[in-house]
C-alpha cells in the first residue's frame, strides 16, 4: 500500500495569512494526488485534482504544485471559512490512501 | 447536481453485519466508480470499497475478507456489507463518486451517516 504522509499534522494561522501544507508518497504517484477540504461532521470537499488542478468552484487563493513523491497544498490568504482540515489521497493504485490530515487552526 | 445519500442501520451488534446502500441522483450510475470511505471518531480517512457500475468491485485488503459491495443499476443505488461488525467499525461511513476512471478524485459525496458498534 502507497503510504501518504502529511507535514505539518497541525498549524496555527491568522486571517490573511499564505499557509503551505506538504505531502509525501512513499513511492512516485506521478501527479495522481488530490486535495480535500473537510469541517467538522461534514464531508469532504474536493479542491485540487491531478496534484496542481483546481475543481470547478473552489477560490484561486488555493493551489497545488508536485509530482513523484512531494506535493504542496498552499492557500494564499487564509480566510475564515480556511480553517479546517486539509487530507491529501493518492488515486496512482488500489487501495487509495489519504493522509492522516493537516488542521489549520486559528491561531 | 450529482447527490448521494446512505441509509442503513445506525446502531449495529458486534457480531452482526453491517450493511448501508447509498442512493444516486442527478448522475447516471453508468459509467463512474462508486466507493465507500469511513472516518471513525476523531481519525483520518479510510477507504473501503469501490464497485463500478458493471458490477466490478475491489476492496481495501485490510478489510477484504469481510467487506461485499453490489451495485443495482436498476435503483441507481449501490452498497456495503461489512461483517463481523466490531467497536473499531464505528465510524462516520459515505459513500462518493469518482467520475468515470478509478484514477480520478472523489468529487462528489454523500453527507454521511454515523454507525456505532454496539451491545
Amino acid at each position: 500500500d502507497i503510504q501518504m504522509t502529511h507535514s505539518p499534522s497541525s498549524l496555527s494561522a491568522s486571517v490573511g495569512d499564505g499557509v503551505t501544507i506538504t505531502c509525501r508518497a512513499s513511492q512516485s504517484i506521478s501527479t495522481n494526488l488530490n486535495w480535500y477540504q473537510q469541517k467538522p461532521g461534514k464531508a469532504p470537499k474536493l479542491l485540487i485534482y491531478a496534484a496542481s488542478t483546481l475543481q470547478s468552484g473552489v477560490p484561486p487563493r488555493f493551489s497545488g504544485s508536485g509530482s513523484g513523491t512531494d506535493f504542496a497544498l498552499t492557500i494564499s490568504g487564509l480566510q475564515p471559512e480556511d480553517f479546517a482540515t486539509y487530507y491529501c489521497q493518492q488515486s496512482y493504485s488500489s487501495p487509495l490512501t489519504f493522509g492522516g490530515g493537516t488542521k489549520v487552526e486559528v491561531k | 447536481q450529482v447527490q448521494l445519500q446512505e441509509s442503513g442501520p445506525t446502531l449495529v451488534k458486534p457480531s452482526e453485519t453491517l450493511s448501508l446502500t447509498c442512493t444516486v441522483s442527478g448522475d447516471s450510475i453508468n459509467y463512474s466508480h462508486w466507493t465507500w470511505i469511513r472516518q471513525p471518531p476523531g481519525k483520518g480517512l479510510e477507504w473501503l470499497a469501490t464497485v463500478y457500475y458493471s458490477g466490478t468491485t475491489t476492496h481495501n485488503t485490510s478489510l477484504s475478507s469481510r467487506v461485499t459491495t453490489s451495485i443495482d443499476p436498476s435503483k441507481s443505488q449501490f452498497s456495503l456489507q461489512l461483517s463481523s461488525a466490531t467497536a473499531a467499525d464505528t465510524a462516520l461511513y459515505f459513500c462518493a463518486r469518482v467520475r468515470g476512471d478509478f484514477s480520478n478524485p472523489i468529487d462528489f459525496w454523500g453527507q454521511g451517516t454515523q454507525v456505532t458498534v454496539s451491545s
